[in-house]
């Protein structure tokens, strides 16, 4: 079995600031790992995802996040956010034969000015 | 290229009616996915098809749930005798090949169900 769990339902940051968005996962087996971004109203935006090779993985908009097998976690960076950044976050993983996505409960970032 | 696209965009309908919901996945895309979004559920995976088959259905709440893709295009999430509890957004997405092969799933707008 797969899953993952996302720490924090709500995340506020001041417009400039780092943002972390934390993600943990369970699998028995090497899993693949996402970070999806839903705006309002909208469906869902791959941001990045790690499936082999380099566990420092850059997306779309400056985002980024590290495959850490030790912590089994994903965190989601970004340097300095901008109010655009203002969404839900979801973190999924697929692992094996699975051929579908775990998602974890989401994360709301809120970005202040 | 045109994304994956999902009609209607939002459904109102009363308890105990029947509902069809649309998706045209992206063009060449030959796994096609539903997923539901609720407040009290998160995202739920409901069914996957490879082709016009459907490997994976055990994410269906209930035999009032069913799902069909014909042609290796179109797909069709059909709800029987709706009850409340089945509002929610229900999500399509593509993918060129299955998730595990590395490929992405790309997901369209959603159909918002409210059942009153």
């Amino acid at each position: 079995a797969q899953s993952v769990t996302q720490l924090g339902s709500h995340v506020s940051v001041s417009e400039g600031a780092l943002v972390l968005l934390r993600c943990n996962y369970s699998s028995s087996v090497p899993p693949y790992l996402f970070w999806y971004v839903q705006y309002p109203n909208q469906g869902l935006q791959l941001l990045l995802k790690y499936t082999t090779g380099a566990t420092l993985v850059k997306g779309i908009n400056g985002f980024e996040a590290e495959f850490k097998k030790s912590e089994t976690s994903f965190h989601l960076t970004k340097p300095s956010a901008h109010m655009s950044d203002a969404a839900e976050y979801f973190c999924a993983v697929t692992a094996g034969t699975a051929s579908k996505l775990t998602f974890g409960t989401g994360t709301r970032l809120q970005v202040t000015l | 290229g045109a994304g994956v696209s999902q009609s209607p965009s939002n459904k109102v309908t009363e308890k105990g009616k029947d509902v069809e919901l649309r998706c045209d996945p992206i063009s060449g895309h030959t796994a096609l996915y539903w997923y539901r979004q609720s407040l009290g559920q998160g995202l739920e995976f409901l069914i996957y098809f490879q082709g016009n088959s459907a490997p994976d259905k055990s994410g269906l709440p209930s035999d009032r749930f069913s799902a069909e893709r014909t042609g290796g295009s179109v797909s069709t999430l059909t709800i029987q005798r709706t009850q409340q509890e089945d509002s929610a957004v229900y999500l399509c997405a593509s993918s060129y090949g299955l998730l595990e092969s590395g490929e992405t799933q790309y997901f369209g707008p959603g159909t918002r169900l409210l059942v009153l």
